[in-house]
């Protein structure tokens, strides 16, 4: 199984500040790396996938880089309605184990 | 309106068996690959389970040989039954929808709202 990784736990941003949340995987995954912000209450929202793609409907202040085993998701300037929990997800594997980040929790400073 | 709604969701005791329905609207089952992930309280995601618009399907190791995945194309639908049930499978159930059939099937793009598994004596 493909461990992810995230970190930190928690960021903590004030809102207009720049936020940059790592995500690590245990083996290659090429740019099978989505990301996802989930709110209280509601189901996550696909942001990126393909490792850098935005998902339709997101703001251009998401964005999402790397390869293989580090990626990495930056919020260019956090609005309110960013603070949440953000995942990573690989879908590399055959046949299908897909797997989940333990989560990046952004709240405000 | 794309749209995933699931149902099934309640209290039950272990050992005990549970049969979600996860109903598709604005797009039809047959043609996308679909899955079940989790969320156990206060805790992270977990995939479950795919069916692939062909019609094959895989589970997670935690799963496997308790849970069965399939659809009921005229009604919709996505189905999951789940067989000996444990404490460990209590979870908000999410069914979701790939962006794709190819390259991006497996991150999801249309999820529901999510029903609530219990397993509890």
């Amino acid at each position: 199984e493909i461990v992810m990784t995230q970190s930190p736990a928690t960021l903590s941003v004030s809102p207009g500040e720049r936020a940059t949340l790592s995500c690590r995987a245990s083996q290659s995954v090429s740019i099978n790396l989505a990301w996802y912000q989930q709110k209280p209450g509601q189901a996550p929202r696909l942001l990126i996938y393909g490792a850098s793609a935005r998902a339709a409907g997101i703001p251009a202040r998401f964005s999402g880089s790397g390869s293989g085993t580090e990626f990495t998701l930056t919020i260019s300037s956090l609005q309110s309605e960013d603070f949440a929990v953000y995942y990573c997800q690989q879908y590399n594997n055959w046949p299908p184990r897909i797997t989940f980040g333990p989560g990046t929790k952004v709240d405000i400073k | 309106e794309v749209q995933l709604v699931e149902s099934g969701g309640t209290l039950i005791q272990p050992g005990g068996s549970l049969r979600l329905s996860c109903a598709a609207s604005g797009f039809s089952v047959s043609s996308n690959y679909m899955s079940w992930v989790r969320q156990a309280p206060g805790k992270g995601l977990e995939w479950v389970s795919v069916i692939y618009a062909g019609g094959s399907t895989y589970y997670a190791d935690s799963v496997r040989g308790r849970f069965t995945i399939s659809r009921d194309i005229p009604k919709s639908a996505v189905n999951l039954q789940m067989n000996s049930l444990r404490a460990e499978d209590t979870a908000v159930y999410y069914c979701a929808r790939g962006i794709d059939n190819g390259d991006y099937a497996m991150a999801f793009n249309i999820w529901g709202q999510g029903t609530m598994v219990t397993v509890s004596s």
